[in-house]
């Protein structure tokens, strides 16, 4: 049963544009959310994040938005540059029951930049 | 500024052999686990380990043995090598129990034939 679901394997954009990875996941004990970014051969590393209490958090070019509702994120990249491109991990966490930085992982999805 | 470092890289075992992946940090983090990471599944908690002579199960804990003696090791014992245990594995840390960033090593590709 997979909590954290990441349904795009891939996503493919032009240099300078906008691009936007979604997540979705089932379970309503996890209230934080994070997004982490994979070069080949190298661990993944920690891009942005957001608690549930929040709907929007910004850094830089990239923006994570979370719908509580619709128990739905996703991640925003303005303006997308070659060097995004990556596999990108969604990752949930139960902060509030003492998570201990144990996390629950999406698929990935394969981000590639086009100059 | 090593941060985790896992050891070794690349790995070839025989079905039925046992090893060790190594894994060290060195940024006095209490909290540390092992993952495992699968084409179309992501990364798979496998065991976690709360401080020194502390650990428990992840999702995926079956084949795999952990100890903590020290903060800073964490190694990952497999006890007898199986071909579903191919598999690039993460160790990573976290500075708190509450806290929800970890920091992950570069990964050990291990080929199990």
């Amino acid at each position: 049963d997979q909590q954290v679901k990441q349904n795009s394997p891939s996503l493919s954009v032009q240099e300078g544009r906008i691009s936007i990875l979604n997540c979705d996941y089932t379970n309503s004990m996890f209230d934080y959310f994070l997004w982490y970014k994979k070069y080949p051969a190298e661990g993944p590393t920690f891009l942005i994040s957001i608690s549930s209490i929040k709907d929007k958090n910004e850094d830089g070019r990239f923006t994570v938005f979370l719908n509580k509702s619709a128990k739905h994120l996703s991640l925003h990249i303005v303006p997308s540059q070659p060097g995004d491109s990556a596999v990108y991990f969604c990752a949930a966490s139960a902060v509030g029951y003492t998570s201990y930085g144990k996390l629950t992982f999406g698929q990935g999805t394969i981000l590639t930049v086009h100059p | 500024n090593a941060g985790v470092t896992q050891t070794p890289k690349f790995q070839v075992l025989k079905t039925g052999q046992s090893m060790t992946l190594q894994c060290a940090q060195d940024m006095n983090h209490e909290y540390m686990s092992w993952y495992r990471q699968d084409p179309g599944m992501g990364l798979r908690l496998i065991h976690y380990s709360v401080g020194a002579g502390i650990t428990d199960q992840g999702e995926v804990p079956n084949g795999y043995n952990v100890s903590r003696s020290t903060t800073e090791d964490f190694p990952l014992r497999l006890l007898s090598a199986a071909p579903s245990q191919t598999s690039v594995y993460f160790c990573a840390s976290s500075p708190s129990s509450m806290a929800t960033e970890a920091f992950f090593g570069q990964g050990t590709r291990l080929t199990v034939v």
